[in-house]
């Protein structure tokens, strides 16, 4: 089974600076997604990033990217230009392929309560 | 484009009834649904998949005649938590999912959520 880990349950920081949030998984798989979802007080789900495990460019978009390492399993968010809408809970989560054909699962960690202060 | 609602947002119900969440995509048709199970500050469990027109697949430990799961069409999926007990109180989310043009991909979109709260 897969495991996903996130180690630092709360972390924050100063509006417009950079912070890193940490994840590690665990899985025998060799094709697989990592995720970064947002969870803000709304507690509406919102995809933040991917990225495909067959690809080493590490993904980017805008202001967040990712640092993945596949050999060490480890996935980790930077959010550059903290703003406080970033305020959120962050899930990082893993996808493989269900044992159902065409269909898939996420499998979540703890989650990190980030709180970007004024 | 891809929103998925839930309906109700919110309910309250008496320990022993029956509660129905409905799972809707409204601008795409859904291959697979999932359903979530969140209790406070923590992290979302899945509870079942469900694939239009079978039965749902339910995670270990999820009690299938409790939580009853119908997919009857691609839009559409409802959770129907029977006998409620206060045990049962929590955030259900669902999420649907879609073939993105990565055909290797199924990208999942989640809905708002529904707060269950058993008295």
């Amino acid at each position: 089974a897969q495991t996903v880990t996130q180690s630092q349950p709360e972390m924050s920081v100063q509006e417009a600076e950079t912070v890193t949030l940490s994840c590690t998984y665990d899985t025998s798989e060799s094709n697989y997604y990592l995720f970064w979802y947002k969870q803000p007080p709304s507690r509406q789900m919102i995809l933040v990033i991917r990225q495909e495990a067959y690809k080493q460019q590490n993904a980017t978009e805008n202001r967040f990217s990712v640092n993945f390492q596949k050999a060490a399993k480890s996935f980790s968010l930077k959010i550059s230009d903290s703003q406080l809408g970033d305020t959120a809970m962050y899930f990082c989560a893993f996808m493989k392929p269900h044992s159902g054909a065409g269909s898939y699962q996420l499998t979540f960690g703890k989650g990190t309560k980030l709180s970007v202060i004024p | 484009g891809a929103v998925v609602s839930q309906h109700p947002s919110r309910v309250i119900c008496k320990s022993g009834t029956s509660v129905k969440i409905e799972c809707r995509s409204l601008d795409f048709q859904a291959t697979t649904m999932f359903w979530y199970r969140q209790f406070p500050k923590q992290s979302l469990m899945l509870m079942a998949t469900s694939n239009e027109g079978s039965k749902a697949t339910y995670e270990q430990g999820v009690e299938k005649d409790k939580f009853l799961i119908n997919h009857a069409s691609l839009t559409l999926s409802t959770l129907t938590v029977t006998s409620a007990h206060p045990e049962d109180s929590s955030f259900y989310i669902c999420s649907a999912s879609t073939l993105s043009r990565d055909p290797t991909y199924n990208e999942q979109f989640f809905g708002p959520g529904t707060r269950l709260t058993v008295l």
